[in-house]
């Protein structure tokens, strides 16, 4: 079946513009998750939901940052009045319940101009 | 605070031979560990994982090792091959959470 598919796959935007990112999971997968990836590092964590429960948004690095999830499927990563520091690969991953294995997609690169 | 830490950038091996990424830890919370590998554009692909509750699992030419006593895992690939080729990241995640931490990734290239 289709993998976790994102979109847009590249966005390059003027600092301070709203930005959104998309990403579709894998068809069942109730849990969802974002993660970026800066130059040179590793993935960051940034927010995780499942099912009808509250997300956790601890890795959100500020309030300019948020997501929704939308009827336990596609999710939208919204960055306002970006900065030239939110510049990185965004990356979804999206598993089954109870501590399943996480599959991610290919990521929105993202530039601030 | 770095918790989980690749202090290798990259690593060159040629096709045939072992390759052995390593990694780091400093939090004993973790119970389990993966490694996941990725091409250029592409996002990261699930390889092979281990629980704390044991010291090493095999799958194919990937063997994972983890040495909780020393907070290290490694990975190993045998016999190498060309399209090994990618950036190897080690995750870890916390008792009873979802989440990942990753380390920053080792880039291997295996030679002809």
């Amino acid at each position: 079946g289709a993998g976790v598919s994102q979109s847009p796959s590249n966005k390059v935007t003027e600092k301070g513009k709203d930005v959104e990112l998309r990403c579709d999971p894998i068809s069942g997968h109730t849990a969802l998750y974002w993660y970026r990836q800066s130059l040179g590092q590793g993935l960051e964590f940034l927010i995780y939901f499942q099912g009808n429960s509250a997300p956790d948004k601890s890795g959100l690095p500020s309030d300019r940052f948020s997501a929704e999830r939308t009827g336990g499927s596609v999710s939208t990563l919204t960055i306002q009045r970006t900065q030239q520091e939110d510049s990185a690969v965004y990356l979804c991953a999206s598993s089954l319940p109870s501590r399943g294995t996480q599959y991610f997609g290919p990521g929105t690169r993202l530039l601030v101009l | 605070d770095q918790q989980v830490k690749q202090n290798s950038p990259s690593l060159s091996v040629q096709e045939g031979r072992i390759s052995i990424l390593n990694c780091d830890y400093t939090n004993s919370m973790f119970d389990y560990f993966l490694w996941y590998k990725k091409y250029p554009a592409e996002g990261p692909t699930f390889l092979i994982s281990i629980s704390s509750i044991k010291d090493k699992n095999e799958d194919g030419r990937f063997t994972v090792f983890l040495n909780k006593s020393a907070k290290h895992l490694s990975l190993h690939i045998v016999p190498s091959q060309p399209g090994d080729s990618a950036v190897y990241f080690c995750a870890a995640r916390y008792q009873g959470a979802q989440k990942l931490v990753f380390g920053q990734g080792t880039r291997l290239t295996i030679n002809p």
